[in-house]
C-alpha cells in the first residue's frame, strides 16, 4: 500500500514569490491534514478535511495561505506572497475518517526555505 | 483536547529499555492516549496507541496508570535507530483532532 506522498520535497523560493505543495493521501482516507513544522518544534496543525470539507482552518493564515482538496483526494497548499518566517516543513498525513480510531499517517514532508 | 506534558529530552544507553513518561492529567474518559516518533527529516510514524489497558505491538508497550492521568512508552531494547522525538498525544476516539507537543528527544547511546 503506498503512503501519503508529497511533493516538492524541497523548495527553495525568494521572499514575496508564490509556492504550493502537492499531497496525495492513502487511498481511502477520508481526512486530510496539512501541518506546518518549524524547526525544534512540533508540527502544528494548519488545516484538517474531512473529504472535500475544510472542518478546521483556524490556524491558517488566511491571508496569504490557501488549501483545497478538490473531489475529496489530493490537496494543495498554496503560500502567496511568501515571507522569510514561512521557512518550515510542510507536512501532509491522512487518516481513515471520523469513526475511525485509526492513526494518522504522514508523509515526507515538503521543506521550504524563503532566501 | 488534553495537554500532555514530556521531558524535554531523554538519553538510553543501546540495549537498554527506553522509558518515556507523559503526564496527561486532565484526559477525558474518551480519549485516547497516542504515540509518535519522528527520525530526522521524516514525517511522524505512528507507534502505539491505548485508551485503559496497557498495549503491545512489534515497536513498544504502553503502560497507561490506573487514573489514565500519566502514561509510559517503553521500547524494551533500545537501538540506535531509535533515535528520535518521542511524541504523547491525547486524542478524542470520535474526533480527528491530533496535537503534538514538542515532545522528547530520545538520545541511544552506544
Amino acid at each position: 500500500e503506498a503512503g501519503v506522498v508529497q511533493s516538492p520535497r524541497y523548495k527553495i523560493i525568494e521572499k514575496k514569490q508564490p509556492v504550493a505543495f502537492w499531497c496525495n493521501p492513502i487511498s481511502g482516507h477520508n481526512t486530510l491534514y496539512w501541518y506546518l513544522q518549524n524547526l525544534g518544534q512540533g508540527p502544528e496543525l494548519l488545516i484538517r478535511y474531512e473529504n472535500e470539507e475544510a472542518v478546521d482552518d483556524s490556524q491558517l493564515p488566511k491571508d496569504r495561505f490557501s488549501a483545497e482538496r478538490l473531489k475529496g483526494v489530493d490537496s494543495t497548499l498554496k503560500i502567496q506572497p511568501a515571507e522569510l518566517g514561512d521557512s518550515a516543513v510542510y507536512l501532509c498525513a491522512s487518516s481513515p475518517g471520523f469513526r475511525a480510531v485509526g492513526e494518522l499517517f504522514f508523509g515526507e514532508g515538503s521543506r521550504l526555505t524563503v532566501l | 483536547d488534553a495537554k500532555t506534558t514530556q521531558p524535554t529530552s531523554m538519553d538510553c544507553a543501546e540495549g537498554r529499555a527506553a522509558n518515556l513518561p507523559c503526564n496527561h492529567s486532565t484526559i477525558s474518559g474518551n480519549e485516547y492516549v497516542y504515540w509518535y516518533r519522528q527520525i530526522h527529516s521524516q514525517g511522524p510514524q505512528y507507534i502505539i496507541h491505548g485508551l485503559k489497558n496497557n498495549e503491545t505491538n512489534e515497536m513498544a508497550s504502553l503502560i497507561i496508570t490506573e487514573d489514565r492521568k500519566s502514561s509510559t512508552l517503553i521500547l524494551p531494547h533500545a537501538t540506535l535507530r531509535d533515535t528520535a522525538v518521542y511524541y504523547c498525544i491525547v486524542r478524542v476516539a470520535t474526533g480527528n483532532q491530533f496535537y503534538f507537543g514538542t515532545g522528547t528527544s530520545l538520545t541511544v547511546i552506544p
